[in-house]
């Protein structure tokens, strides 16, 4: 099963939005209501943000939200801060667990 | 406190093994199903297996069926990996993480690395 599409970069200024996109396919995005999203620091694991596409985890600020439209979800980071600048990773269940292709985030 | 530690990674050449081990601490292991996430040096994160919480199911990646072996000793709250037949892409950083169900992974560990190299 191949990787989810994500865009391999995105950016934005302290304070503004950015969003990355995750786009799948009718069997695994836009067939389950099932897709987390993850932030990496470099050199550090994964960090769980968001699951079951809007849902997120205790302790995790509320800048960051989710949504799903069809084959693509979205992961919506606000008011951009200098720590938000990672790689985010998409992931949703399917048949086989398939991570997006990552998203570099930079913060301007 | 709330943690999982890998351990058991190293230089080994293709065609050899290595058994990865993870330790949890911190919550109830036996009522979780677990899992191990690889990440390439430079490449993004590639899921590779699970196990049920009794150890009764298993599910791998198509490019590791055959070779790696995930298991499970609730007695003693370790997750472990059996790697065999090791290839040279199977060089990364191998992460063990707690599955919550439908692909979320809420705790994971600092991650081990294996490299696959003559």
């Amino acid at each position: 099963q191949s990787a989810l599409t994500q865009p391999p970069s995105a950016s934005g200024s302290p304070g503004q939005s950015v969003t990355i996109s995750c786009t799948g396919t009718s069997s695994d995005v836009g067939y389950y209501n099932y897709v987390s999203w993850y932030q990496q620091h470099p050199g550090k694991a994964p960090k769980l943000i968001i699951y079951e596409v809007t849902k997120r985890p205790s302790g995790v600020p509320d800048r960051f939200s989710g949504s799903k439209s069809g084959n693509t979800a979205s992961l919506t980071v606000s008011g951009l801060q200098p720590e938000d600048e990672a790689d985010y990773y998409c992931l949703s269940y399917g048949r086989r667990d398939v991570f997006g292709t990552g998203t570099k985030v930079t913060v301007l | 406190e709330v943690q999982l530690v890998e351990s058991g990674g190293g230089l080994i050449q293709p065609g050899g093994s290595l058994r990865l081990s993870c330790a949890a601490s911190g919550f109830r292991f036996s009522s979780y199903w677990m899992d191990w996430v690889r990440q390439a040096p430079g490449k993004g994160l590639e899921w590779i297996a699970s196990i049920k919480t009794d150890g009764s199911t298993e599910d791998y990646v198509d490019s590791v069926k055959g070779r790696l072996f995930i298991s499970r000793d609730n007695s003693n709250d370790l997750l472990y990996l059996q790697m065999n037949s090791l290839r040279v892409d199977d060089t990364a950083v191998y992460y063990c993480a707690r599955d919550i169900g439908y692909g979320a992974f809420d705790l994971w560990g600092q991650g081990t690395m294996v490299t696959v190299s003559s």
